[in-house]
């Protein structure tokens, strides 16, 4: 099955600053990857995703990058402010398999 | 407002003791599916209903049972509740599927006791 490695487990940011997390995922049939924020004792929210089709989708701050070949996306967040602080997730899913797997998470927080 | 509604939002059950969680939306979505999360865990998928064809993961626990009735509502049996069940419980709903975005409800915590 699909098996999702997410790094770092947990960041440290000065605010203003960058923070990047990384993703890997095995199943080259995975074509679907969102990345959920999830703040202490609420649901986890879409933030952005990015399709199979497509190397690199940006939403103000926010920016997602797939490499099909390698089998790694990542999340970029330029420019972070202290609500950034939360977990998240990125997952892998897969129409062909019928699977939607999560990666550990990344628990960032943002200094001011 | 369009949302992902869970009750109850805390539920506390005994060892063994039969307990059922429930979901609507208003989203009119083909897709719900049905969530565990540990604490500082990541999710992970029980099953999902598109329409009404159940789609069960291979590594959920035969004690996981789901219903879905109507589009609005799906539920989630758990029929003899052991200590390790406890957890938070997420309902999501999408609607074309796996490659589309999930919308989550808040999630029902549960307890046993």
């Amino acid at each position: 099955g699909e098996n999702v490695e997410q790094h770092p487990s947990t960041l440290s940011v000065q605010e203003g600053d960058s923070a990047v997390i990384k993703c890997t995922y095995s199943d080259s049939a995975s074509n679907y990857f969102p990345w959920y924020k999830q703040e202490l004792g609420k649901r986890p929210q879409l933030i952005i995703d990015i399709r199979s089709n497509v190397g690199e989708k940006k939403d103000q701050r926010i920016a997602v990058t797939l490499n099909k070949t390698a089998k790694h996306f990542s999340l970029h967040i330029t420019e972070t402010q202290p609500e950034d602080s939360a977990v998240y997730f990125c997952a892998a899913s897969s129409t062909n398999a019928g699977k939607s797997t999560f990666g550990d998470g990344t628990t960032l927080t943002v200094k001011p | 407002d369009a949302m992902v509604i869970q009750n109850p939002r805390y539920q506390v059950t005994q060892f063994g003791k039969p307990v059922t969680l429930s979901c609507s939306q208003t989203l009119n979505h083909n897709v719900m599916y049905w969530y565990q999360q540990k604490s500082s865990q990541a999710p992970k998928l029980l099953f999902h209903y598109y329409d009404k064809d159940f789609n069960n993961e291979a590594d959920t626990p035969d004690n996981f049972q789901s219903r879905r009735p109507n589009t609005s509502f799906c539920f989630l049996d758990i029929r003899s509740p052991g200590l390790g069940d406890a957890a938070m419980y997420l309902c999501a709903t999408s609607r074309l599927g796996l490659r589309d975005t999930q919308y989550f409800g808040p999630g029902t915590r549960l307890t046993v006791l």
